[in-house]
């Protein structure tokens, strides 16, 4: 079946500091790939997708890169400020389209001043 | 926009009592989900209507739960009787739906639910 495997939590990174989230997924074919962030307090919001392999997705600094041949999606932000401090959602939709997201576990983000 | 409003943001309730949530979509959007969020299970979708039609609620944990939109603009998930283990969070989503295209999902900010 489908499924989505992120990096457990919580990450701790100063400011200004490299950002990696791993992300994995099982799926058959060519899936749909998104990053979703959820601030305190609020619902998640799309963050950044690819719908087809070796596409990036980039918003707000972060990025990442739909990787076939390692099955991932890992999340990357170069320099991560304290406004970043979130959690963040791995997800999948399955090929062909559909409503149904499978979501990862969620990794929570906390960057220190 | 004003976004996907959801009320209550916190309920605390006692085991036995009926709860109900509500959930106002986008305006234009023609889908809505009902998520749960939990340590254990992570985000979990409940239902699915399109054009306040339920089309999926292959989700719903057991008969306590049941999911109603009346008109595009309004719907509610209802827990009846409630227990301790559907203390949750729980996410309304709205999307618009084009030429059979799933497009992205706007969640509201959640209903923490709380049952003692």
């Amino acid at each position: 079946g489908n499924s989505v495997t992120q990096m457990e939590g919580p990450v701790t990174l100063s400011e200004e500091a490299f950002l990696t989230i791993n992300c994995t997924y099982t799926a058959t074919g060519y899936p749909s790939l998104f990053w979703y962030v959820q601030y305190p307090g609020e619902g998640l919001q799309l963050l950044l997708k690819a719908t087809k392999a070796d596409d990036k997705g980039s918003n707000k600094g972060f990025e990442a890169t739909y990787r076939k041949e390692t099955t991932s999606f890992h999340l990357e932000k170069g320099s991560v400020q304290v406004s970043d401090s979130a959690v963040y959602f791995c997800a999948l939709t399955p090929q062909g389209g559909t409503y149904k997201y499978i979501f990862g576990t969620g990794t929570r983000l906390k960057v220190l001043a | 926009d004003a976004g996907v409003i959801q009320s209550p943001r916190h309920e605390v309730t006692e085991m036995g009592q009926e709860v109900t949530l509500r959930c106002k979509p986008i305006s234009g959007h023609n889908s809505l989900f009902w998520y749960r969020q939990t340590m254990m299970r992570g985000l979990e979708l409940l239902i699915y209507f399109n054009n306040n039609v339920p089309i999926d609620d292959s989700g719903m944990p057991e008969d306590r739960f049941s999911a109603k939109m009346p008109n595009a603009s309004f719907s509610t998930l209802k827990i009846q009787p409630s227990e301790p283990r559907d203390s949750a969070v729980y996410f309304c989503a709205s999307s618009l739906r084009t030429s059979g295209a799933y497009n992205e999902q706007f969640f509201g900010p959640g209903t923490r639910l709380t049952v003692l």
